[in-house]
This record gives structure tokens, sequence and C-alpha cells, in this order.
């Protein structure tokens, strides 16, 4: 099956920084990514979609300005938490969904981040 | 926001026990999709069930997608150690995962 990428797989960072995370498709040109966060034992909560070469499409009640979407390229998409507070950790997954498909999506192994 | 419910939220079986777990939707479903995610890990695509009343089996995992196409389950049969995770469904047309069912099997 097709192969989505995540980097780093994990990040420590102290309150105050940015942290990129990168999701990569690397058999497959993905014109739309999607990214999500999991807190423990909770179900994953969509917050944004990511579409190449336009603006992402926030989820209701995430903060656009502090989780930066930026989908340059038809394999890469990155998601920057700006200013990162302790309440930021979780576990940030992408999707991307292939050329001709709406329904299935194929999922990286996700960034587990930390903040301090 | 979230459509999908699923329960139970826990189950702590024995090992060799069967295990049900069980989706539903407030809205018809073009398809439904399972996912596994073990402790720690990210969510792994298990089936993808299209038609109304379909059953799939994968070894002791067998599908099912409701006549209705709103509900579905996933039932294990004879459970292992090796089945133990959170297993979620998310219907095809929506972007939203199902609450989750989180599965401990005691050896």
């Amino acid at each position: 099956g097709a192969v989505v990428s995540q980097h780093p797989s994990w990040v420590i960072c102290k309150s105050g920084t940015s942290v990129k995370i990168e999701c990569r498709s690397l058999d497959f040109q993905a014109t739309t990514m999607f990214w999500y966060r999991q807190f423990p034992k909770q179900s994953l909560m969509l917050m944004a979609t990511s579409n190449e070469g336009s603006k992402a499409t926030y989820e209701q009640g995430v903060e656009k300005d502090k989780f930066l979407i930026n989908h340059a390229s038809l394999t890469l998409s990155t998601l920057t938490v700006t200013s990162a507070h302790p309440e930021d950790s979780s576990f940030y997954i992408c999707s991307a969904r292939p050329p001709g498909s709406t329904d299935t999506q194929y999922f990286g192994p996700g960034t587990r981040l930390t903040v301090l | 926001g979230q459509q999908v419910m699923q329960i139970p939220q826990y189950q702590h079986v024995q090992e060799g026990e069967d295990f049900t777990t069980y989706c539903n939707s407030s809205t018809t479903l073009s398809n439904i999709q399972w996912y596994k995610q073990r402790p720690g890990g990210h969510p792994v695509f298990l089936i993808q069930l299209v038609k109304s009343g379909e059953v799939k089996k994968q070894k002791r995992l067998t599908f099912q997608f409701g006549e209705a196409k709103k509900n579905s389950s996933l039932h294990i049969t004879a459970t292992q150690t090796t089945d133990v995770g959170t297993y979620f469904c998310r219907g095809g047309n929506q972007f939203y995962f199902g609450t989750g069912t989180s599965l401990t099997v005691i050896p």
C-alpha cells in the first residue's frame, strides 16, 4: 500500500518555541492531506485539511495562527506549532489522500510532541 | 463534529474469549473503514466495507456493515494478546473517526 512518512517521530521542546512537523507521501502525489491530533486514550481529532497550493481549511476551534499548515508540493505538507505550550503536547498524525480517491486515507506514523 | 459513536469504550477480555465493537452513525455512510491502533502506534487500516449488509472476514476478524449503512461491527473470535489495541471506525465520506474501543486481553 501507499506509504506516508512523518518527521520527526518525536520531539521535546521548551515552552515558547516553534516546532515543525513534516508529512510526506512517498509513492504517490497527494493533493489533499489531513492533520489530526490525538490525546492519550482518545480518538483522533481532525485539525485541518491541507490542499496543495491553497490555504488549509481548519476545523472549528483550531487556531490557524497557532497551527500553521503549508502544503507546498504534492508530496509534502508541514504543520508548525508556533509558540508551543505544555497543553500542545500531543500525538500529531497526518494522512494523505491518493489522487482519484474520495474516501481512502493513508496515515503517517505520527509525531509525539512534548512541550516542557 | 463527530457523528460516529462506538461502544463499548473499553473492553477487557480473557484470552480466548470473543470480542465485539459496534459503530453507529447518525447519517448514512458511503462506506465504513476500520482501523487498529496499537498502544503508542498510529492507526493502521484494516478493511473497508461498501455494500449494504456486507460481511468480510480476515482470519479471526469478522466485519459487518448494516443494511441501512449506518452501523457496523467488528467481531474477533478467540482473542489473542496480539489483538490488544484500540479499534476505530471511520465513515468513508467523513473525516471523523469513531470514539474507539480499547481492547485489553488478559493472558
